[in-house]
């Protein structure tokens, strides 16, 4: 079983720009979660999709962050305008219920200079 | 105050020691409990679920101490392979693993 995939693996953007983070969930996973690592902290829970429905988005940074997952497969992470701030590592995890073990994806790097 | 807090380390080990790592939460409401960890640059991989009870799994063994909100993981017979960092991890919801709450981890680095 392939698992959870993100893609890119790194990004390196100039702040004002805007990127778009994938995930691919595991197959039959109805939950998806993202998550930011920035340095020197700890990780923080982003927001929680069920389907294709957002079930919790209380991590959300601000409105320059924008998750969708259209069809209850993929998502994306859309931050527009980066700022400096934005710069992290950011996992997505899947699960297939809420009760059941979360699995991470590699994590995308984002750089914002 | 951190919701969940852990000593940063780092733990320097020589292989075959016993080594135990703490952790601390904040949140008395705070229902579910897990060690993951996580290898240099990868994502995080589930280690073990903590019980009340207490739980062992092979050389591993974790502990929760509700009344004090004090987890810990023991390590015993430490291998090079368990060079990594330790994540404790919370939850508010019961029954459930729902939205991870995460510490900032403790460093092993265990040495031949």
């Amino acid at each position: 079983e392939a698992g959870v995939t993100q893609f890119p693996s790194h990004s390196v953007i100039e702040k004002g720009q805007t990127v778009t983070l994938r995930c691919d969930p595991i197959s039959g996973h109805d939950n998806l979660y993202w998550y930011r690592r920035v340095m020197g902290k700890e990780i923080k829970f982003l927001l929680h999709f069920v389907k294709e429905s957002k079930q919790d988005e209380s991590g959300m940074p601000n409105n320059r962050f924008l998750a969708e997952r259209t069809g209850g497969t993929y998502s994306t992470l859309k931050v527009q305008p980066a700022e400096l701030e934005d710069s992290g590592v950011y996992f997505c995890a899947s699960s297939r219920t809420n009760a059941d073990t979360q699995y991470f994806g590699p994590g995308t790097r984002l750089t914002v200079l | 105050r951190k919701e969940v807090e852990q000593d940063p380390g780092p733990f320097n080990v020589p292989e075959g020691a016993t080594v135990a790592f703490n952790c601390t939460y904040s949140n008395s409401a705070s229902q579910s409990f897990f060690w993951y960890r996580q290898d240099c640059r990868k994502e995080p991989k589930l280690l073990m679920s903590v019980y009340s009870s207490g739980n062992e799994d092979g050389r591993f063994t974790a502990q929760l101490n509700r009344a004090s909100q004090y987890i810990s993981l023991l390590i015993r017979d430490s291998k090079l392979s368990d060079s990594a960092t330790y994540l404790c991890v919370v939850t508010m919801y019961g029954g459930s693993q729902g939205n991870l709450i995460f510490g900032k981890g403790t460093k092993l680095s265990v040495k031949p």
